[in-house]
Protein backbone atom coordinates (compact mmCIF):
# COMPACT_ATOMS: atom_id res chain seq x y z
CA UNK A 1 0.00 0.00 0.00
CA UNK A 2 1.49 3.66 -0.60
CA UNK A 3 2.45 5.93 1.30
CA UNK A 4 0.16 8.95 2.26
CA UNK A 5 1.74 12.42 1.16
CA UNK A 6 0.46 15.83 2.49
CA UNK A 7 -0.12 17.98 1.18
CA UNK A 8 -0.49 17.08 -2.68
CA UNK A 9 0.52 20.61 -3.61
CA UNK A 10 1.86 23.87 -2.28
CA UNK A 11 3.22 27.07 -3.55
CA UNK A 12 5.75 29.29 -1.90
CA UNK A 13 7.24 32.75 -2.31
CA UNK A 14 11.06 32.37 -2.61
CA UNK A 15 12.65 32.16 1.21
CA UNK A 16 9.29 30.84 2.79
CA UNK A 17 9.18 27.17 4.62
CA UNK A 18 7.57 24.40 3.70
CA UNK A 19 6.78 20.95 5.28
CA UNK A 20 6.01 17.77 3.44
CA UNK A 21 5.11 14.45 5.34
CA UNK A 22 4.76 11.54 4.42
CA UNK A 23 2.30 8.26 6.52
CA UNK A 24 2.57 4.95 6.07
CA UNK A 25 0.26 2.36 7.39
CA UNK A 26 3.35 -0.21 7.76
CA UNK A 27 6.24 -0.47 10.14
CA UNK A 28 8.60 0.83 8.42
CA UNK A 29 12.73 0.61 8.06
CA UNK A 30 13.61 3.39 6.17
CA UNK A 31 11.95 6.10 4.63
CA UNK A 32 13.53 7.82 1.21
CA UNK A 33 12.93 11.29 -0.14
CA UNK A 34 13.52 12.11 -4.16
CA UNK A 35 12.91 15.44 -5.89
CA UNK A 36 11.56 15.30 -9.55
CA UNK A 37 11.81 18.16 -11.80
CA UNK A 38 9.25 18.91 -14.71
CA UNK A 39 11.29 16.54 -17.49
CA UNK A 40 13.47 14.74 -15.75
CA UNK A 41 14.17 11.73 -13.30
CA UNK A 42 13.59 11.51 -9.85
CA UNK A 43 16.57 12.25 -7.76
CA UNK A 44 17.83 11.18 -4.31
CA UNK A 45 17.61 13.98 -1.47
CA UNK A 46 17.69 11.47 1.66
CA UNK A 47 17.20 8.36 3.88
CA UNK A 48 16.33 8.43 7.27
CA UNK A 49 16.23 4.69 8.81
CA UNK A 50 15.04 3.48 11.94
CA UNK A 51 17.19 4.29 14.93
CA UNK A 52 17.72 7.64 13.85
CA UNK A 53 20.30 7.11 11.42
CA UNK A 54 20.50 9.69 8.18
CA UNK A 55 21.99 9.44 5.21
CA UNK A 56 21.72 12.41 2.22
CA UNK A 57 22.18 16.19 1.76
CA UNK A 58 23.95 18.70 3.93
CA UNK A 59 20.87 21.32 3.21
CA UNK A 60 18.21 19.22 3.98
CA UNK A 61 16.87 18.03 6.48
CA UNK A 62 13.51 15.83 7.74
CA UNK A 63 12.74 13.70 10.30
CA UNK A 64 11.50 9.89 11.02
CA UNK A 65 8.75 9.15 13.74
CA UNK A 66 9.02 5.47 13.61
CA UNK A 67 5.90 4.96 16.13
CA UNK A 68 3.32 7.00 14.24
CA UNK A 69 5.08 5.68 11.37
CA UNK A 70 5.68 9.30 9.11
CA UNK A 71 8.38 10.84 8.18
CA UNK A 72 8.60 14.61 7.61
CA UNK A 73 10.58 16.73 4.85
CA UNK A 74 11.61 20.15 5.72
CA UNK A 75 12.34 23.24 3.41
CA UNK A 76 13.80 26.06 4.73
CA UNK A 77 14.37 29.78 2.56
CA UNK A 78 13.12 28.12 -0.18
CA UNK A 79 14.68 28.59 -3.49
CA UNK A 80 13.87 28.74 -6.81
CA UNK A 81 15.65 25.60 -7.21
CA UNK A 82 13.18 24.05 -4.63
CA UNK A 83 10.39 23.67 -7.29
CA UNK A 84 9.62 19.89 -8.27
CA UNK A 85 7.44 17.00 -6.96
CA UNK A 86 8.86 15.42 -3.97
CA UNK A 87 8.51 11.92 -3.65
CA UNK A 88 8.55 9.39 -0.37
CA UNK A 89 9.30 5.93 -0.46
CA UNK A 90 9.01 3.83 2.39
CA UNK A 91 10.94 0.70 2.93
CA UNK A 92 9.80 -2.17 5.33
CA UNK A 93 13.03 -3.96 5.97
CA UNK A 94 14.31 -6.98 6.31
CA UNK A 95 14.89 -8.99 2.79
CA UNK A 96 12.53 -6.56 1.01
CA UNK A 97 14.76 -5.00 -1.25
CA UNK A 98 11.81 -2.47 -2.63
CA UNK A 99 10.58 1.01 -2.23
CA UNK A 100 6.90 1.62 -2.42
CA UNK A 101 6.12 5.54 -3.17
CA UNK A 102 3.89 7.98 -2.35
CA UNK A 103 1.75 9.89 -5.10
CA UNK A 104 4.15 13.03 -4.67
CA UNK A 105 3.57 16.86 -3.64
CA UNK A 106 3.96 19.30 -6.09
CA UNK A 107 6.18 21.95 -4.29
CA UNK A 108 6.50 25.51 -6.89
CA UNK A 109 8.72 28.53 -5.26
CA UNK A 110 7.63 31.36 -7.35
CA UNK A 111 9.77 34.64 -6.94
CA UNK B 1 28.93 8.88 -11.10
CA UNK B 2 26.56 6.55 -11.55
CA UNK B 3 24.78 6.81 -15.06
CA UNK B 4 21.68 4.65 -15.73
CA UNK B 5 20.36 4.44 -19.22
CA UNK B 6 17.36 3.70 -21.25
CA UNK B 7 17.35 2.88 -24.69
CA UNK B 8 14.56 5.30 -25.79
CA UNK B 9 13.49 8.61 -24.71
CA UNK B 10 10.12 8.48 -26.60
CA UNK B 11 8.27 5.22 -28.19
CA UNK B 12 5.17 4.93 -30.16
CA UNK B 13 3.84 1.39 -30.63
CA UNK B 14 0.95 -0.18 -31.93
CA UNK B 15 -1.32 -2.64 -29.83
CA UNK B 16 -0.55 -6.46 -29.58
CA UNK B 17 2.82 -5.47 -30.25
CA UNK B 18 6.21 -6.92 -28.76
CA UNK B 19 7.74 -4.16 -26.78
CA UNK B 20 11.75 -3.76 -25.35
CA UNK B 21 12.48 -1.48 -23.08
CA UNK B 22 16.39 -1.91 -21.77
CA UNK B 23 18.07 0.18 -19.27
CA UNK B 24 21.45 -0.48 -18.56
CA UNK B 25 23.60 1.16 -15.43
CA UNK B 26 27.24 1.34 -15.08
CA UNK B 27 28.35 0.89 -11.55
CA UNK B 28 27.63 -2.63 -11.16
CA UNK B 29 24.52 -2.11 -8.70
CA UNK B 30 23.19 -5.36 -7.85
CA UNK B 31 19.55 -4.07 -7.65
CA UNK B 32 17.42 -2.94 -10.86
CA UNK B 33 14.05 -1.66 -10.99
CA UNK B 34 11.09 -1.02 -13.35
CA UNK B 35 8.64 1.60 -12.31
CA UNK B 36 5.69 3.65 -14.36
CA UNK B 37 4.51 6.45 -13.75
CA UNK B 38 1.14 8.30 -14.45
CA UNK B 39 0.10 11.36 -13.18
CA UNK B 40 -1.50 11.55 -9.93
CA UNK B 41 -0.47 7.72 -8.80
CA UNK B 42 3.35 8.70 -8.28
CA UNK B 43 5.99 5.83 -8.37
CA UNK B 44 4.18 2.04 -8.82
CA UNK B 45 7.18 -0.75 -9.03
CA UNK B 46 6.60 -3.03 -11.81
CA UNK B 47 9.43 -5.35 -11.21
CA UNK B 48 12.54 -5.49 -9.55
CA UNK B 49 15.74 -7.69 -9.68
CA UNK B 50 18.10 -8.48 -6.86
CA UNK B 51 21.31 -10.62 -9.12
CA UNK B 52 21.69 -11.86 -12.60
CA UNK B 53 18.36 -14.32 -13.46
CA UNK B 54 16.91 -13.45 -10.34
CA UNK B 55 13.41 -11.36 -10.08
CA UNK B 56 10.62 -10.67 -8.40
CA UNK B 57 7.23 -8.84 -8.91
CA UNK B 58 6.52 -5.38 -7.85
CA UNK B 59 2.91 -3.95 -7.15
CA UNK B 60 1.60 -3.69 -10.66
CA UNK B 61 3.12 -6.75 -12.76
CA UNK B 62 0.76 -7.58 -14.91
CA UNK B 63 1.05 -7.85 -18.44
CA UNK B 64 5.00 -7.34 -18.22
CA UNK B 65 7.94 -9.44 -17.79
CA UNK B 66 12.09 -8.98 -17.27
CA UNK B 67 14.80 -10.45 -18.41
CA UNK B 68 18.05 -9.46 -16.62
CA UNK B 69 21.03 -11.75 -18.12
CA UNK B 70 23.87 -9.50 -17.47
CA UNK B 71 24.44 -7.53 -14.06
CA UNK B 72 24.27 -4.15 -15.87
CA UNK B 73 21.31 -4.51 -18.19
CA UNK B 74 17.79 -4.90 -17.10
CA UNK B 75 15.02 -5.31 -19.53
CA UNK B 76 10.96 -4.58 -19.43
CA UNK B 77 9.13 -6.74 -21.73
CA UNK B 78 5.43 -6.06 -22.44
CA UNK B 79 4.11 -9.54 -24.24
CA UNK B 80 1.36 -7.82 -26.23
CA UNK B 81 1.21 -4.09 -25.65
CA UNK B 82 -2.00 -2.50 -24.82
CA UNK B 83 -3.12 1.10 -24.36
CA UNK B 84 -3.63 1.09 -20.74
CA UNK B 85 0.44 0.59 -20.77
CA UNK B 86 0.60 3.90 -22.03
CA UNK B 87 3.02 5.86 -19.66
CA UNK B 88 6.35 6.57 -18.67
CA UNK B 89 8.52 4.22 -17.71
CA UNK B 90 11.63 4.73 -14.83
CA UNK B 91 13.92 2.35 -14.55
CA UNK B 92 16.51 2.55 -11.55
CA UNK B 93 19.41 0.71 -9.87
CA UNK B 94 20.88 0.89 -6.17
CA UNK B 95 24.08 -0.27 -4.72
CA UNK B 96 22.60 -3.07 -2.33
CA UNK B 97 18.78 -3.86 -0.55
CA UNK B 98 16.33 -1.54 -0.69
CA UNK B 99 16.47 0.04 2.48
CA UNK B 100 19.75 2.00 3.25
CA UNK B 101 21.14 2.60 -0.27
CA UNK B 102 19.79 5.17 -2.40
CA UNK B 103 18.43 4.30 -6.14
CA UNK B 104 19.80 6.40 -8.82
CA UNK B 105 17.15 6.80 -11.83
CA UNK B 106 17.60 6.69 -15.74
CA UNK B 107 15.82 9.39 -17.76
CA UNK B 108 12.82 7.80 -18.34
CA UNK B 109 11.01 5.95 -21.45
CA UNK B 110 7.78 7.75 -22.65
CA UNK B 111 5.65 4.75 -24.34
CA UNK B 112 2.60 5.55 -26.07
CA UNK B 113 0.64 2.54 -27.65
CA UNK B 114 -2.00 3.01 -30.25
Amino acid sequence: QQPVQSPQAVILREGEDAVINCSSSKALYSVHWYRQKHGEAPVFLMILLKGGEQKGHEKISASFNEKKQQSSLYLTASQLSYSGTYFCGSNSGGSNYKLTFGKGTLLTVNP
Amino acid sequence: DVKVTQSSRYLVKRTGEKVFLECVQDMDHENMFWYRQDPGLGLRLIYFSYDVKMKEKGDIPEGYSVSREKKERFSLILESASTNQTSMYLCASSLRAGGYNEQFFGPGTRLTVL
